[in-house]
Formats: C-alpha cells, sequence, structure tokens
C-alpha cells in the first residue's frame, strides 16, 4: 500500500456541487499539506496542517476548506466547485520539514 | 522576483550526455534544499537532498552555493528514462513550508 492515498484519482463534478478529496498517510508524519497543480505554474498551497488542532491557510486557499480528522487524515473541500478549480490536486506529508515531504498520486479534478 | 526561480526549459540532449540545472532563491535564510522529480501527471517523488558540502548518488550531483543563492542538479550519462520534470524545493530556516520551483523540463532522446 501507498504510504500517501488519495481518493478519488480522478473525479468530474458539475459546477455548484460541493466535493471532498480524500488523504490519509501511514508514515507517522505530523505535517499534512494540500497543493493544486496547473500547467505551468507549478505547485501553490492551499492549506497545510501541522497536528490535529493546527490548520493553516496556503496561498491560495479561497474556495476550500480542510479537516484534519485524525493525524493520518487530511481533507480537502471545494465548498461550491468553479471550472477554474479543474487542477490537479496532492496531498503531501512531512516529519519535520526538514526532511523531505511525500506525495499522494494526486486526485484529477474536472469542473464542468 | 519569484521565491525560487527555474529555467522552464525543455534541455532536450542525447542519451548519455550531461546535463545541469540551476536553481536559485531569493530568501538567503533558506536552509533545506531538495531536488524532486516528476514524471507527467504524477506525482513529485524526493531526488535527493542538498547538503552544503555538496552530495552525489550515483549519476545525480547536488550542490549549494550560498553566495550566490542557488542549488544545482548535474545529470551525467544521461538515460532515457531520466526524461522528467526536475523540481527544486527550498525551505527557509524558521518557515514551516516549503516553496517549489515550477520545474525545469528534460527530455533525453535516442
Amino acid at each position: 500500500d501507498a504510504d500517501v492515498t488519495q481518493t478519488p484519482r480522478n473525479r468530474i463534478t458539475k459546477t455548484g456541487k460541493r466535493i471532498m478529496l480524500e488523504c490519509s498517510q501511514t508514515k507517522g508524519h505530523d505535517r499534512m499539506y494540500w497543493y493544486r497543480q496547473d500547467p505551468g505554474l507549478g505547485l501553490q498551497l492551499i492549506y497545510y496542517s501541522f497536528d490535529v488542532k493546527d490548520i493553516n491557510k496556503g496561498e491560495i486557499s479561497d474556495g476550500y476548506s480542510v479537516s484534519r480528522q485524525a493525524q493520518a487524515k487530511f481533507s480537502l473541500s471545494l465548498e461550491s466547485a468553479i471550472p477554474n478549480q479543474t487542477a490537479l490536486y496532492f496531498c503531501a506529508t512531512s516529519q519535520d520539514g526538514v526532511g523531505g515531504y511525500t506525495f499522494g498520486s494526486g486526485t484529477r479534478l474536472t469542473v464542468v | 522576483r519569484k521565491e525560487v526561480e527555474q529555467d522552464p526549459g525543455p534541455f532536450n540532449v542525447p542519451e548519455g550526455a550531461t546535463v545541469a540545472f540551476n536553481c536559485t532563491y531569493s530568501n538567503s535564510a533558506s536552509q533545506s534544499f531538495f531536488w524532486y522529480r516528476q514524471d507527467c501527471r504524477k506525482e513529485p517523488k524526493l531526488l535527493m537532498s542538498v547538503y552544503s558540502s555538496g552530495n552525489e548518488d550515483g549519476r545525480f550531483t547536488a550542490q549549494l552555493n550560498r553566495a550566490s543563492q542557488y542549488i544545482s542538479l548535474l545529470i551525467r550519462d544521461s538515460k532515457l528514462s531520466d526524461s522528467a520534470t526536475y523540481l527544486c524545493v527550498v525551505k527557509a530556516g524558521g518557515s514551516y513550508i516549503p516553496t517549489f520551483g515550477r520545474g525545469t523540463s528534460l527530455i533525453v532522446h535516442p
């Protein structure tokens, strides 16, 4: 099994719908992140969490919310999806930020 | 100026060639540096950390130049399988989050 698992892998949804992307990890890392990636724009940080009680906005948090249900689970919600939220979404984890970051396989989201 | 800048490329090289990428960063307080590899539509994967004294892993060599604020990645004897996008990652001391470059595309052809 993968260390960081994202579900679903692919999703097509309609404008205005609420959608949740889920991330779970078995690495025992405290820190979890949600990124989106658009062609040519690199990875943009949406939200990050350093423990269950800690949630922080990233550079592009508008239109998104998150929930850290447990140390191992960090979900991302789009409250009312819009077409420009079509992107590849990655969850990542790290232990202390000094070491590297482990990414999930990504969720390809299309909003029509 | 962007915090982390990379030449997007693509760098188009023949098999067996040596190729080098640079990544410049603007925050002089940066303390942790990494190179990641990302294949098309896949997740980024850690290639190597970059240490102050430079480090090597097989055909890959990473170096840090603090004075000029850049890191480099050298790939020797390029393989077709090296074709990917290479992301540099920088984290400042005291910062909680990393900054990713947009990546440099490498295409190795026969």
